[in-house]
């Protein structure tokens, strides 16, 4: 167990739907970061939140959205879904912000 | 922006030693090491540093040419469970709010 935990492990849903992320950090960790992996490619990085604010955004698409809650959590909404977003999306937390990072376990979406 | 990994992919017999560059067109701040297994999250391994600072795993050692911008990774003695594919991250300003990742090295360990 890494500590940083995301929900739900697997989804599977149809086209033009809409679905939530979930991602509860390590303890102490004020940076959260989401990143998606779709087969066999690597790491695309899609946003970033320290302490509550949004810090980075990456190539996101307008359909996909984030917050970082009072309790640290953050959420990844995903909406008007189509096959092309079926992939692996890993939510990371870091101490710092040039600290080392540590991966949730990762949600794995199927669009059918 | 995307750092270059070279090789894109390596086979090895259990014992023998690997080398993996990671590659940058700018200037970077730091350099950070992932091992991703099969389905599996990507864990940390090691942090380099603009101006030497290391931090990171005893059986894995890095270097980072701030002049080359250029970071390899070294792994010695080949074990089983080094099987995976291997990121690296970079982030071009201290306190930078992301890594971008090069796009993998596959390694395969053979008994």
């Amino acid at each position: 167990d890494s500590g940083v935990t995301q929900t739900p492990k697997h989804l599977i849903t149809a086209t033009g739907q809409r679905v939530t992320l979930r991602c509860s950090p390590r303890s102490g960790d004020l940076s959260v970061y989401w990143y998606q992996q779709s087969l066999d490619q690597g790491l695309q990085f899609l946003i970033q939140y320290y302490n509550g604010e949004e810090r980075a955004k990456g190539n996101i698409l307008e359909r996909f959205s984030a917050q970082q809650f009072p309790d640290l959590h953050s959420e990844l909404n995903l909406s008007s879904l189509e096959l092309g977003d079926s992939a692996l999306y890993f939510c990371a937390s870091s101490v710092v912000q040039a600290g080392g990072y540590t991966f949730g376990s990762g949600t794995r979406l199927t669009v059918v | 922006q995307q750092p270059v990994q070279s090789p894109q992919a390596v086979i090895l017999r259990e014992g023998e030693d690997a080398v993996i560059n990671c590659s940058s067109s700018k200037a970077l701040y730091s350099v950070h090491w992932y091992r991703q297994k099969h389905g599996e999250a990507p864990v940390f391994l090691m942090i380099l540093l603009k101006g030497g600072e290391q931090k990171g795993h005893d059986k894995i050692s890095a270097s980072f040419n701030e002049k080359k911008q250029q970071s390899s990774l070294y792994l010695t003695a080949s074990q089983l469970s080094y099987s995976g594919t291997y990121f690296c991250g970079t982030a071009r300003i201290q306190g930078a709010q992301k890594l971008v990742f090069g796009q993998g090295t596959r390694l395969t360990i053979n008994p």
